[in-house]
């Protein structure tokens, strides 16, 4: 069984300041992690994954993601807010090979100019 | 690469309606397919897994006469939402994987008011 966690419902940063979106995953067996984004009235768009290679995962509009397998740990960062970011992100994990997921709650990331 | 349209995005129509909604892979061959239910402020439910070529397995508490599944090929799966009542009202959002990749990609969902 697996499990996700996003420690934060809402979080708010100033245009051009960092981005830290906190996730962290139970999983009996290797995961595949995944960040989602998802603006209003749309379907989600797959920002970056960690399916067991490089722990440092580079996503697209500069987000990246570094899988710590010690803490459980799957926490989306960005050096620099802009204010297209602000929308709802995902956390989701997966068995690695299967594709039924499993999502976390929510962040909204709200970006103030 | 791999988009996924979703259509209509927008639906209004009157109690007692079926509902067509569908879910396609523009340039992929979707072995599977998934529906997600989404209510306000909340994060998605999975209604059903479908397979290209096999019945749709529905996870618990939907009602599989109720929400009609169809992967009839390997790019298209419907779902249609049979006499909808004002209670089916919400945002239904498709996702489907590439073959030997277990991915989703989502579609843009649809947004259903039933009066």
């Amino acid at each position: 069984a697996q499990s996700v966690t996003q420690l934060d419902s809402h979080v708010s940063v100033s245009e051009g300041t960092p981005v830290l979106l906190r996730c962290n995953y139970s999983s009996s067996y290797s995961p595949s992690l995944f960040w989602y984004v998802q603006h209003p009235n749309k379907g989600l768009q797959l920002l970056l994954k960690y399916t067991s290679a490089a722990t440092l995962v580079k996503g697209i509009n500069g987000f990246e993601a570094e899988f710590k397998k010690s803490e459980t740990s799957f926490h989306l960062t960005k050096p620099s807010a802009h204010m297209s970011d602000a929308a709802e992100y995902f956390c989701v994990v997966s068995l690695f090979g299967y594709s039924t997921l499993t999502f976390g709650k929510g962040t909204m990331l709200l970006v103030s100019p | 690469g791999a988009v996924v349209s979703q259509h209509p995005s927008r639906v209004i129509c009157k109690s007692g309606t079926s509902v067509k909604i569908e879910c396609r892979s523009l340039d992929f061959q979707a072995t599977t397919m998934f529906w997600y239910r989404q209510f306000p402020k909340q994060s998605l439910m999975l209604m059903a897994t479908s397979n290209e070529g096999s019945k749709a397995t529905y996870e618990q508490g939907v009602e599989k006469d109720k929400f009609l599944i169809n992967h009839a090929s390997l790019t298209l799966s419907t779902l249609t939402v049979t006499s909808a009542h004002p209670e089916d009202s919400s945002f239904y959002i498709c996702s489907a994987s590439p073959r030997f990749d277990a991915t989703q990609h989502f579609g843009d969902g649809t947004r259903l008011s039933i009066l």
